[in-house]
């Protein structure tokens, strides 16, 4: 089961920041947060992962708790491409792990 | 660089029939993994890959499903009789060695529709 709480939509105004909430209250000191996102009829595309510090690529930020026990994916100028589902996903650090989907935050991007 | 590579892209077959899907995943990735999303909801993984070795299978139905990746590269996942509720679509994703730091890379996936 999924280990992740997250709202199941949200809009956004283009051009403003779109600011996404992920709750994982119970993840341990070796788990990652990930962060994917579904555009119709395409497959998962990676995003953005962190252990505990915040971080930021082309994409977008993410900000981690200082208890890890939530975190937000920032995308600084939605697109109206940016309309999609977006999966946050706790992930154990070491062996061989799969990653395991909730039902995501389904955003729509709009005009 | 090129991505995870499926086929077919759609699929539409009767109940009871068998299916097959293929999957190409990047150059030298040893971890493979199939996955099943149902309309509305996230994927869900049925089987992982290590090479030619199976990590993960537990949610693999394997009284109608199963899957192999013979050489380490290539995988196939089958169905066979397939039932309404395999409608479906397939992903297939890859990473280089499957721990926990990398991340995964996933093709377009195969849509099964099954009447």
């Amino acid at each position: 089961d999924a280990k992740t709480t997250q709202p199941p939509s949200m809009d956004c105004a283009e051009g403003r920041a779109a600011n996404l909430p992920c709750n994982h209250s119970t993840i341990s000191g070796n788990e990652y947060v990930y962060w994917y996102r579904q555009i119709h009829s395409q497959g998962p595309q990676y995003i953005i992962h962190g252990l505990k510090n915040n971080e930021t690529n082309e994409m977008a930020s993410l900000i981690i708790t200082e208890d890890r026990k939530s975190s937000t994916l920032i995308l600084p100028h939605a697109t109206l491409r940016d309309t999609a589902v977006y999966y946050c996903i706790v992930r154990v650090a070491s062996g061989n792990t799969p990653l395991v989907f909730g039902k995501g935050t389904r955003l729509s991007v709009i005009a | 660089e090129a991505g995870v590579a499926q086929s077919p892209r759609y699929k539409i077959i009767e109940k009871r029939q068998s299916v097959a899907f293929w999957c190409n995943p990047i150059s030298g990735h040893a971890t493979l993994y199939w996955y099943q999303q149902i309309l509305g909801q996230g994927p869900k993984l049925l089987i992982q890959f290590q090479n030619n070795g199976v990590v993960d299978d537990s949610q693999l139905p394997k009284d109608r499903f199963s899957a192999e990746r013979l050489k380490g590269v290539d995988s196939t996942l089958k169905i066979q009789p397939a039932k309404l509720e395999d409608s479906a679509v397939y992903l297939c994703a890859s990473s280089t060695t499957g721990t926990g730091n990398e991340k995964l890379f996933f093709g377009s996936g195969t849509q099964l529709s099954v009447l």
